[in-house]
C-alpha cells in the first residue's frame, strides 16, 4: 500500500511569488488536509477538502487556494508569498469520516 | 471550537527513567485525541489515539497515554525511556471522527540522556 507522497521536497521562492504544492493520496482515501508547520510551532490546519470541494478552512487567507483531483490528488496554491509563509507544508489523506489521518513527509518552503 | 495546551515545552530525562509529557485540551464535541512523534527531518509518525473506547490508550514503542475527561487532560508516559526516544511530541484534538480539521499544540520537545 503507498503512503502519503509530496513533491517538490524543498522549495525556495521569493517574495511576491506563486508556489503549487503537490500531495497524493493514500490509496482509497477521499479526503485531504493541508496543515503549515512554521519553524518551532505545532502544525496549523489550513483547509480540508472532500471529493474535491472544500470542507472547512483554518484562518489562513484566501491567497492560499487549493486543489483536489478526481484520483484524490491535491494541489495547495500560495500567491503572493509572504515572508512569513516560509515553513513545512503536510499533507495529510484519510477515508471519509475515519477518526485518523496520514501524513505525507512534507514540503519545505523558504522566501526569500 | 477546541484547543490544545502542552505544559512542557522541553522535557529532559535521563536512559531508562520514566517519560511524563503533559497536555490538556478543549473541545465543544467529544474529541478525538491523538499523540504523534517527529523526528528531526522527518513526517509525523502516530503514536497512540483515543476515540471515546478504553481510557487507557497503549501506542507503539511503549509509549501509554490515559484520558481524563474530568481534568481535560490526556498525558503521554513511558515507564523507561530509550536514547531513540529523543524528538518533538504533538498532542492533538479532533473534532468527533473528522481527522482532518485537527488541531496541534505547540509540541514538547524530548531529550533523552545517557
Amino acid at each position: 500500500e503507498t503512503g502519503v507522497t509530496q513533491s517538490p521536497t524543498h522549495l525556495i521562492k521569493t517574495r511576491g511569488q506563486q508556489v503549487t504544492l503537490r500531495c497524493s493520496s493514500q490509496s482509497g482515501h477521499n479526503t485531504v488536509s493541508w496543515y503549515q508547520q512554521a519553524l518551532g510551532q505545532g502544525p496549523q490546519f489550513i483547509f480540508q477538502y472532500y471529493r474535491e470541494e472544500e470542507n472547512g478552512r483554518g484562518n489562513f487567507p484566501p491567497r492560499f487556494s487549493g486543489l483536489q483531483f478526481p484520483n484524490y490528488s491535491s494541489e495547495l496554491n500560495v500567491n503572493a508569498l509572504e515572508l512569513d509563509d516560509s515553513a513545512l507544508y503536510l499533507c495529510a489523506s484519510s477515508p471519509a469520516g475515519a477518526d485518523t489521518q496520514y501524513f505525507g513527509p512534507g514540503t519545505r518552503l523558504t522566501v526569500l | 471550537a477546541q484547543s490544545v495546551t502542552q505544559l512542557d515545552s522541553h522535557v529532559s530525562v535521563s536512559e531508562g527513567t520514566p517519560v511524563l509529557l503533559r497536555c490538556n485540551y478543549s473541545s465543544s464535541y467529544s474529541p478525538s485525541l491523538f499523540w504523534y512523534v517527529q523526528h528531526p527531518n522527518k513526517g509525523l509518525q502516530l503514536l497512540l489515539k483515543y476515540t471515546s473506547a478504553a481510557t487507557l490508550v497503549k501506542g507503539i514503542n511503549g509509549f501509554e497515554a490515559e484520558f481524563k475527561k474530568s481534568e481535560t487532560s490526556f498525558h503521554l508516559t513511558k515507564p523507561s525511556a530509550h536514547m531513540s526516544d529523543a524528538a518533538e511530541y504533538f498532542c492533538v484534538v479532533t473534532p468527533g471522527t473528522n481527522a482532518g480539521k485537527s488541531t496541534f499544540g505547540d509540541g514538547t520537545t524530548l531529550t533523552v540522556k545517557p
